[in-house]
């Protein structure tokens, strides 16, 4: 069965660090979206990416988010200078029609 | 404004049936999904449903859509210890691609 994989599946850094995770979405899959879970609280949207430009953001995904399609497999959301609050378990999804499947997520711990 | 809640916990016995419920405030919703959660992975599918049908079954999920309530439900029959888990309602609105999560139903399933 096709699956979006993400790595790093962990990742600790510094706070002031960049960091870049990237996913793999599912192949024939044309939106991509980057949510986050804050330990112990809600699922939240960040981003969607659609015809490789963002169709909607959330007021998280502030100067200090991007992503990026930098080829035609992966699709990659940097942090240009992570603060402690960015700590959270960050995943990707990928939809074709209704469906939207999420990948394993990569945990980021900033300390 | 968006929401969607949900109850904390659910504990049944093995071989019992499960429902979790689900509210919403957005009646422009088209997709509702179930999301499974096993601790430390990722969201599993487990279902969904367009905001045109009733119900959908598939195997041991029966997912019940009451549209003029805000209500879904997720009924797992002949629930088994694999099935703890926690349990997230999301919807998806109309023009839009992002998925309003709820805080989840951690399920226990008692031997």
């Amino acid at each position: 069965e096709p699956e979006v994989t993400q790595t790093p599946s962990h990742q600790v850094t510094q706070m002031g660090q960049e960091v870049i995770l990237r996913c793999v979405p599912i192949s024939n899959h044309l939106y991509f979206y980057w949510y986050r879970q804050i330990l112990g609280q809600k699922v939240e949207f960040l981003v969607s990416f659609y015809n490789n430009e963002i169709s909607e953001k959330s007021e998280i995904f502030d100067d200090q988010f991007s992503v990026e399609r930098p080829d035609g497999s992966n699709f990659t959301l940097k942090i240009r200078s992570t603060k402690l609050e960015d700590s959270a378990m960050y995943f990707c999804a990928s939809s074709g029609a209704g469906e939207l499947f999420f990948g394993e997520g990569s945990r980021l711990t900033v300390l | 404004g968006e929401d969607v809640e949900q109850s904390l916990f659910l504990s049944v016995r093995e071989g019992d049936s499960s429902v979790i419920n689900c509210t919403y405030t957005d009646s422009s919703s088209t997709y509702l999904y179930w999301y499974k959660q096993e601790p430390g992975a990722g969201l599993q599918l487990l279902t969904y449903i367009f905001s045109n049908m009733d119900m959908k079954q598939d195997q041991r999920l029966t997912v019940l859509l009451n549209k003029k309530d805000k209500h879904l439900s997720l009924r797992i029959a002949d629930t088994q210890t694999g099935d703890s888990a926690i349990y997230f309602c999301a919807e998806r609105m109309d023009s839009s691609y992002k998925l309003i999560f709820g805080s989840g139903t951690r399920l226990l399933v008692r031997p």
